[in-house]
């Protein structure tokens, strides 16, 4: 069984901070990471992709990755009450032919 | 066209009644994807094709028939479903298997499914 493990919060934090979500994954052969957001009731879009270890940054948002450590985390700078949302963690096995997705972090982003 | 389109987006059936889901997507995808998500879980993979061709089935019981008729049409047809099917459907499509770990997926709004 391959397991894609997150903290299902929820994850409170004030605007303007860090949000630290985080990540970890069974099956030593995945090659791709991707984080999703989803807000209730809507379906879940993809906001960063991640294969090689180390950071990968874009806008408000860095993902890293530890290969070795087998942890892929996702950081929000700047928090702002519209990042309030469920972040899902996915991740591809070598087949590719599916991804595995984490239960998902609730954060809330407080005014 | 970056969109998979799903319709429709909201649907009540009761458990005799024979329903279709339908998902459209013109991105030149050639992998497309059912996935079922109840609230507060994770979407569970139901159905994946590849090039119109069906390549897992992830043990869905038979109430659930897919149908791909193209490379931009992935279907799902409903028939006997019972209160605990209900959830939110999803359709997803990528470049194409293989490279679902290279691009990710595109989702669909959805489908929310409610069984009477």
């Amino acid at each position: 069984q391959k397991e894609v493990e997150q903290n299902s919060g929820p994850l409170s934090v004030p605007e303007g901070a860090i949000a630290s979500l985080n990540c970890t994954y069974s099956d030593r052969g995945s090659q791709s990471f991707f984080w999703y957001r989803q807000y209730s009731g809507k379906s879940p879009e993809l906001i960063m992709s991640i294969y090689s270890n180390g950071d990968k940054e874009d806008g408000r948002f860095t993902a890293q990755l530890n290969k070795a450590s087998q942890y892929v985390s996702l950081l929000i700078r700047d928090s702002q009450p519209s990042d309030s949302a469920t972040y899902l963690c996915a991740v591809s096995g070598d087949s590719g032919y599916a991804l595995n997705f984490g239960k998902g972090t609730s954060l809330l982003v407080t005014p | 066209d970056t969109e998979v389109t799903q319709t429709p987006k909201h649907l009540v059936m009761g458990m005799t009644n024979k329903k279709s889901l339908k998902c459209e997507q013109h991105m030149g995808h050639r992998a497309m994807y059912w996935y079922k998500q109840k609230a507060k879980k994770p979407p569970e993979l139901m159905f994946v094709y590849s090039y119109e061709k069906l390549s897992i089935n992830e043990s869905v019981p038979s109430r659930f028939s897919p149908e791909c008729p193209n490379s931009s049409l992935l279907n799902l047809h409903l028939h006997a479903l019972q209160p605990e099917d209900s959830a939110l459907y999803l359709c997803a499509s990528s470049f194409a298997t293989g490279t679902a770990s290279n691009y990710g997926y595109t989702f669909g709004s959805g489908t929310r499914l409610t069984v009477v």
